[in-house]
């Protein structure tokens, strides 16, 4: 199975700085690296993903980059907001499957 | 487009007791995940389904936890004599089918057995 690590588990920043969040990976074979935010009192929702066959993604204020070699991918968030404030989990699954592994979840909080 | 739904919302169990949890995919979507959410922890896989079939079960507790997604119909994820462990958010995903990655979730039942 996949093994799944997230850094930092809590990130404070002020309104406007970059926030970024790091997964490594264990499962080599992998090849689908999504990110998701979860407010308080909801499910999870898939922000952005990314497939192995590129490097990076990015979609407005948000941006994903991947490293195969290193084994490790990371969510970068720029002029944050409050609204950012939530928690950020990575959940890539096992290579040959489409069941995703959670991290254990990134605390994100935005001062305004 | 109606997204992921998911009944009733909370759910209060005594010990002892049945709980059943619903999950209706979105629309077009054939197939269904259930997952557990303990307090301050990520989602851990419980059971994946298509319409009358079971796919992995791998993450099921062996014992008193079934799940089932007939022909027509939510998907329903039961928990018999429920346990004080058994309080936790249980959420479903759906995703279109074999091939696609991404999956949209439900915004959860928060079952508490007291």
């Amino acid at each position: 199975g996949e093994n799944v690590e997230q850094h930092p588990s809590t990130l404070s920043v002020q309104e406007g700085d970059s926030a970024v969040i790091k997964c490594t990976y264990s499962d080599s074979a992998s090849n689908y690296f999504p990110w998701y935010k979860q407010e308080l009192g909801k499910g999870p929702q898939l922000i952005i993903d990314i497939r192995s066959n590129v490097g990076e993604k990015k979609d407005q204020r948000i941006a994903v980059t991947l490293n195969k070699t290193a084994k490790h991918f990371s969510l970068h968030i720029t002029e944050t907001q409050p609204e950012d404030s939530a928690v950020y989990f990575c959940a890539p699954p096992s290579g040959g499957s489409y069941i995703p592994t959670f991290g254990r979840g990134t605390s994100l909080i935005v001062h305004p | 487009n109606a997204g992921v739904m998911q009944n009733p919302r909370h759910l209060v169990r005594r010990r002892g007791q049945e709980a059943r949890l619903r999950c209706s995919p979105m629309k077009g979507h054939s197939h269904v995940y259930w997952y557990r959410q303990l307090p301050e922890e990520g989602l851990k896989f419980m059971v994946y389904l298509q319409k009358e079939n079971i796919i992995d079960e791998s993450g099921m507790p062996k014992e008193r936890f079934s799940a089932e997604f007939p022909k027509e119909g939510p998907s329903i994820l039961r928990i018999q004599q429920v346990v004080r462990g058994d309080s936790a958010a249980y959420f479903c995903a759906s995703s279109g089918g074999t091939g696609s990655y991404e999956q949209y979730f439900g915004p959860g039942t928060r079952l508490t057995v007291t």
